[in-house]
């Protein structure tokens, strides 16, 4: 598609309950990232996926989170049994990689996740 | 270790007058440096990149940033600010492995 594209835009799930984002990026593009932005914070990174490399998973805050990419295309992101902290937009990004690093990200629109 | 810094949570401007939003950053070799905008209610968007070159860069919206290499900054400048350039601004810095870091975002208020 012409952009990096998430689905829900917006959720909103009760306490405990388990929830599965998803992104689609840009075609051909290779490197994909997570992240997460809570009212007031940052941007939080928590997994990137590059090619057919292991996944560096290391902004995972808990063991309840969860990311997979199939085929090298869409990914999902599954949190389970959310908590109130959980609560955040989760913004899903693309980027063409492997030429000299000279691109920059291409975001989703976000997924605004709410637990009740 | 990569990192970026925006000392600035806050930044308020008169409609008119140019503005500057700060960025610094440590990054072991050749930095490559990125300015997004987040406008509310919307996804991230690219403003622009330093990978090499003429140490001005040009981007979007007539916005601009100046690469410092020996005071390590990236500052985003806009000779004249509009009341639409109110937005959330990250300075992001890319390692030789493709991963990126952000700063954690400097909200602009340009006031009328």
């Amino acid at each position: 598609g012409a952009g990096v594209s998430q689905s829900p835009s917006n959720k909103v799930t009760e306490k405990g309950k388990d929830v599965e984002l998803r992104c689609d990026p840009i075609s051909g593009h290779t490197a994909l990232y997570w992240y997460r932005q809570s009212l007031g914070q940052g941007l939080e990174f928590l997994i990137y996926f590059q090619g057919n490399s292991a996944p560096d998973k290391s902004g995972l805050p808990s063991d309840r989170f969860s990311a997979e990419r199939t085929g090298g295309s869409v990914s999902t992101l599954t949190i389970q049994r959310t908590q109130q902290e959980d609560s955040a937009v989760y913004l899903c990004a693309s980027s063409l990689a492997g030429t000299g690093g000279a691109y920059g990200y291409t975001f989703g629109s976000g997924t605004r996740l709410t637990v009740v | 270790a990569q990192s970026v810094a925006q000392p600035e949570d806050q930044v308020n401007v008169a409609e008119g007058n140019p503005l500057t939003v700060k960025c610094t950053y440590s990054v072991s070799g050749n930095p490559y440096l990125f300015w997004y905008v987040q406008y509310p209610n919307r996804g991230l968007q690219f403003l622009l990149k330093y990978i090499t070159g003429d140490n001005l860069v040009k981007g979007s919206y007539g916005f601009e940033a100046e690469f410092n290499k020996s005071q390590t900054s990236f500052h985003l400048k806009k000779p004249s600010a509009l009341v639409s350039d109110s937005a959330l601004y990250f300075c992001a810095v890319r390692d030789p492995g493709n991963q990126f870091y952000f700063g954690t975002g400097t909200s602009l208020t340009v006031i009328p």
